[in-house]
């Protein structure tokens, strides 16, 4: 079975700080996503990559930045943290291919509350 | 812009009860189908999904979805839901040009034993 792995279930962080979820993927998967999922908002992503070292802007970036210098890790990183990015962050990959780019496999997500 | 509708925001069924939750996309490309599924306190996972053929697709645990492309809909069904079908249920369209998934905002499905 894929696995997706993020590194904290649950995190509370003060406002201004620098916040860096990691996510890793056990299938080498080609692409992989963050997403932010709000109550009433569904799924919003927030950045992807297709490729190592490749990373491209989701629906909602801003105050986001990614890093993916392994193929097995995607990291998420909050520069200055503020409580509008209290959410829950998902993690997902999916093989190459231009159908099974829709096929996601997540992780079990990082609650992340900014105080 | 592309974009999907989940009619039903909220589903309370009993069990043995049978089950359609709707979803209509507005993108009339080439378009892939996904209806993804969260369980309580689970990750998100796939439940069927739908590229080219059959328009029924049968996905995990007795469910099914008919594409059907005139009314661009892909509509998820169950003959008879169990309690352990509790969890919120997600359409997802895929754009067929830039391969992004669409997300509906979700069906809660609660039922009853």
């Amino acid at each position: 079975d894929v696995k997706v792995t993020q590194s904290s279930r649950y995190l509370v962080k003060r406002t201004g700080e620098k916040v860096f979820l990691e996510c890793v993927q056990d299938m080498d998967h080609e692409n992989m996503f963050w997403y932010r999922q709000d109550p009433g908002l569904g799924l919003r992503l927030i950045y992807f990559s297709y490729d190592v070292k490749m990373k491209e802007k989701g629906d909602i970036p801003e105050g986001y930045s990614v890093s993916r210098e392994k193929k097995e890790r995607f990291s998420l990183i909050l520069e200055s943290a503020s409580t509008n990015q209290t959410s829950m962050y998902l993690c997902a990959s999916s093989p190459t291919g231009r159908e099974e780019t829709g096929e996601l496999f997540f992780g079990e997500g990082s609650r992340l509350t900014v105080l | 812009a592309q974009s999907v509708s989940q009619h039903n925001h909220h589903v309370i069924l009993s069990e043995a009860a049978s089950l359609e939750l709707g979803c209509n996309y507005s993108y009339g490309g080439t378009v892939n189908l996904f209806w993804y599924v969260q369980y309580p306190g689970q990750h998100l996972q796939l439940l069927l999904k739908y590229f080219s053929g059959d328009p029924l697709v049968k996905g995990i645990k007795g469910f099914e979805a008919e594409f059907i492309k005139s009314k661009f809909s892909f509509n998820l069904r169950k003959p008879s839901v169990q309690w352990s079908d509790t969890a919120e249920y997600f359409c997802a369209p895929q754009d067929g040009n830039n391969r992004k998934l669409i997300w509906g905002l979700g069906t809660s499905l609660a039922v009853n034993p």
